[in-house]
Order: structure tokens, then sequence, then C-alpha cells
């Protein structure tokens, strides 16, 4: 299986500051990666497709860019909802994979 | 509106079996595929199998290969998720998932149902 590493597994940051979180694959996955948000006890939510593809309906604060084996996922302004945990996944290979999650939490 | 139900988890033992069931509504169930994610409390997601829109195609994570069994009902508009021989490992919240129309993601997910592998 393709293994996915996320970096960092947890930062703080404020309301207004830009993030920006790594996602890296163990072989290419060309731009088959996607970024999702989670909150606690609710589903992940879809943020981007295909390394930089918006989802409908998500702010354009969050961006998504990378090809082959290094992708980041970041939000240009932090907002109060955005406060979650934040999972990359695979979907080059039949076996689907994900990263290990980046909590971001509030300074 | 576009939703996905899950239900059928609860508390088994080790050994035993669950049937897990997904309701769709909003959409043309028949035109997508469907997958089963789980996460096990404290960890990521994990994707368990999907199955193409006919029935016809199926494939599932080693860790559950010749023990879980993917199926659809397009006439109910519902996905299921046959588990036998379960473990302690596979101790999880259960969510039903639907891949993108046009790209190979999660666009679309249920609540989740929680199964609890414990003697």
């Amino acid at each position: 299986d393709i293994q996915m590493t996320q970096s960092p597994s947890s930062l703080s940051a404020s309301v207004g500051d830009r993030v920006t979180i790594t996602c890296r694959a163990s072989q290419t996955v060309s731009r088959f990666l996607n970024w999702y948000q989670q909150k606690p006890g609710k589903a992940p939510k879809l943020l981007i497709y295909d390394a930089s593809s918006l989802q409908s309906g998500v702010p354009s604060r969050f961006s998504g860019s990378g090809s082959g084996t290094d992708f980041t996922l970041t939000i240009s302004s932090l907002q109060p909802e955005d406060f979650a945990t934040y999972h990359c996944q695979q979907s080059y290979s039949i076996s689907l994979t994900f990263g290990g999650g980046t909590k971001v939490e509030i300074k | 509106e576009v939703q996905l139900v899950e239900s059928g988890g609860g508390s088994v033992q080790p050994g035993g079996s669950l049937r897990l069931s997904c309701a769709a509504s909003g959409f043309t169930f028949s035109n997508y595929w469907m997958h089963w994610v789980r996460q096990a409390p404290g960890k990521g997601p994990v994707w368990v199998s999907r199955i193409k829109t006919d029935g016809s195609s199926t494939s599932y994570a080693d860790s559950v290969k010749g023990r879980f069994t993917i199926s659809r009902d397009n006439a109910k508009n519902t996905l299921y998720l046959q588990m036998n021989s379960l473990r302690a490992e596979d101790t999880a919240v259960y969510y039903c998932a639907r891949r993108g129309a046009a790209y190979d993601a999660f666009d679309i997910w249920g609540q989740g149902t929680m199964v609890t592998v414990s003697s």
C-alpha cells in the first residue's frame, strides 16, 4: 500500500494566520490526492480533490497544490470554523489510503 | 437533500457477525460507486471496501478480505457491508461514502455507525 505521511501532526495558530499542511506519498500518486476536514464527532468533509480542485461550496481560502509525491493544503486566513483535523487521501492505487491527520488548534 | 444514513452497528463478541446498511437519498444511487470507510477511536480514516455502480466489481482492504462482503440493492437505494469473523481491531465508526461522479474522492459521507467488538 502507498503510505501517506502528513506533517505536522498538530499545530497551533491564530485567527487570520496562513496555515500550510504537507502530505507526502511513499510513491507517486500523480495528482490523485484529496484533502478532507473533520470536526469532532462528524464525518470527514471533502475540501480539495485532484490535488488542487476546490470542492463546490468550500471557501476560496482553502487551496491545494502539488503532484507526484509532495502536496500541500493551504488556508490563506484561518477562520474560527477552520479549527479541525485535516486528512489527505490518495486515490491513485486500488487500495486507497489516508494520511495520519493534522490537528489545527487555537493558539 | 443528498443524504447517506448508516444503520446496523452495535456491540458484538469476537468471531461474531454484523450487517451494516446505508440508505441513500436525494441522488441517483445506481449511478455512483460506493465505499465503506472506517475510523477507530482517535485514529485516522481507513478505507475498507468499494463497489461499482451495478455491483459487478468489488474490492477490499487486505485487513478485511475474506471476512467482509460489500453489496448493494439499487432498487432499494441501499448499500450493505456484511462483516463476519469480527476481531477487536475491527472496532470503529463505519461510514458509507459516495465516490464523486467526475473524480475519485469521497464527496458525500454518512453520519457513521459504531461497531464495537469486545468480549
